[in-house]
């Protein structure tokens, strides 16, 4: 099982350019989500979906952009990246219902320059 | 809004000791749930325990228990037996409910480094 997919594992940016990170899922999870890990503050919510074609807005969305056209993908767009923006990036997804855990793909470290 | 608060941003253990790391938590919800993750440095993220706010009894996955003490909304995890591979980063979490898209919230983080 794959589980949660993130690509790619890290990546640099000169400030301005911009960029999609992936993520896939191949466990039929109606709950997809991205975090921004920053030392010192622990994890934090970017945007979340819960399913095909809804998305919101998590605690820190400034500067992203999301999608979910399928059940299976949710990509991350960076529109025009900053050094605030430097991060570990991951993406989590669950059952809607119950109390399945998050599953986290690998992350993906950004840097901007 | 909840909020986690982990006050120990790093800890360190002697190998087969015992070590606890702390974890309060800001709420107003009776249904809610706890979870302790950890990030090796691999930077996978794993559960290590979790824990429903309904339930009395401690929740234990063989090193680790957790002591729940709802009043005081605090929510410490415990590990046995200190281990080299359980040197990581744990993350102490927050999700109120079970329906929808309640969102999980984290403490900012502990450093345990086992000393061997």
């Amino acid at each position: 099982n794959a589980g949660v997919t993130q690509t790619p594992k890290f990546q640099v940016l000169k400030t301005g350019q911009s960029m999609t990170l992936q993520c896939a899922q191949d466990m039929n999870h109606e709950y997809m989500s991205w975090y921004r890990q920053d030392p010192g503050m622990g994890l934090r919510l970017i945007h979340y979906s819960v399913g095909a074609g809804i998305t919101d807005q998590g605690e820190v969305p400034n500067g992203y952009n999301v999608s979910r056209s399928t059940t299976e993908d949710f990509p991350l767009r960076l529109l025009s990246a900053a050094p605030s923006q430097t991060s570990v990036y991951f993406c989590a997804s669950r059952p809607l219902q119950g109390l399945s855990p998050l599953h986290f793909g690998n992350g993906t470290r950004l840097t901007v320059t | 809004a909840q909020t986690v608060t982990q006050s120990q941003p790093e800890m360190s253990v002697q190998e087969a000791e015992t070590v606890t790391l702390s974890c309060t938590y800001d709420t107003s919800e009776s249904d809610y749930y706890l979870f302790w993750y950890k990030q090796p440095p691999s930077r996978q993220m794993i559960l290590v325990i979790r824990q429903e706010a309904y339930k009395q009894q401690n929740a234990t996955e063989n090193r680790f228990s957790v002591n729940f003490q709802k009043a005081a909304k605090s929510f410490s995890l415990k590990i046995s037996d200190s281990q080299l591979g359980d040197a990581a980063m744990y993350f102490c979490a927050y999700r109120r409910g079970l329906q929808g898209a309640q969102k999980l919230v984290f403490g900012q983080g502990t450093r345990l480094t086992i000393n061997p």
